[in-house]
């Protein structure tokens, strides 16, 4: 158990559907994050948010919307996404927003886009 | 622009010998630097943390130095064993004001027994 919980692991879905993966922190952190991890690519940020403020947002497509209700949970709905957008999704937290605080990665989510 | 290079290629070593990945980086000048381990369908792991000022962290088998002026970080792995096979990644954080880590592509470490 790696203290941070990301449902589902797999996910198959068509380019009309709307799905949301979940991330969950048990750590008592206060910022959480969404990479994508693309093969033989490096991790790619995609949304930060400190305190439940969503304080990044790296120019990803709207077709990606991020959610942070309360400091322990994050969603990242998903709707009308393309075939490239399959990778392996992945949730983080760290105590504070910094760059000198470690990230806890979940498991991810392996999204499959057809 | 801002670039982190590590070794695409995979690096096999015999069990109980030091294994050494390179972390290169260009226009950055990174106050931490971090390194993670990821296995197969799993997410990263934290291993250690390293400042521009300190030049070497030790923590058991493993040893990471931090060289400003070559722009590189050597993360050591001392008698390594089978059980240390997996992809090892540095991160560093950036000149361009993004308040997160950006991470390199990555090495595989294959470690034969």
């Amino acid at each position: 158990e790696t203290g941070v919980t990301q449902t589902p692991r797999h996910l198959v879905m068509g380019m009309t559907n709307k799905k949301s993966l979940k991330c969950e922190q048990h750590l008592g952190h206060n910022a959480m994050y969404w990479y994508k991890q693309s093969a033989k690519k490096p991790l790619e940020l995609m949304f930060v948010y400190s305190l439940e403020e969503r304080v990044e947002n790296n120019s990803v497509p709207s077709r990606f919307s991020p959610e942070c209700p309360n400091s322990s949970h994050l969603f990242l709905h998903l709707h009308t996404l393309q075939p490239e957008d399959s990778a392996l999704y992945l949730c983080a937290s760290s105590q504070e927003q910094g760059l000198n605080s470690p990230l806890h990665f979940g498991n991810g989510t392996r999204l499959t886009v057809t | 622009s801002q670039k982190i290079e590590q070794n695409s290629e995979a690096l096999n070593i015999q069990e109980g010998k030091t294994a050494t990945l390179t972390c290169n980086y260009t226009n950055y000048s990174p106050a931490y630097l971090q390194w993670y381990r990821q296995d197969p369908g799993r997410g990263p792991v934290f291993l250690l943390l390293i400042r521009e000022n300190e030049k070497e962290k030790r923590k058991e088998r493993l040893k990471v130095t931090f060289d400003t002026t070559l722009k590189q970080s050597l993360f050591h792995i001392t008698a390594s064993q089978p059980a240390d096979s997996a992809t090892y990644l540095c991160a560093l954080d950036s000149d361009t004001g993004r308040r997160a880590l950006t991470f390199g592509s990555g090495t595989r470490l294959q470690v034969q027994p």
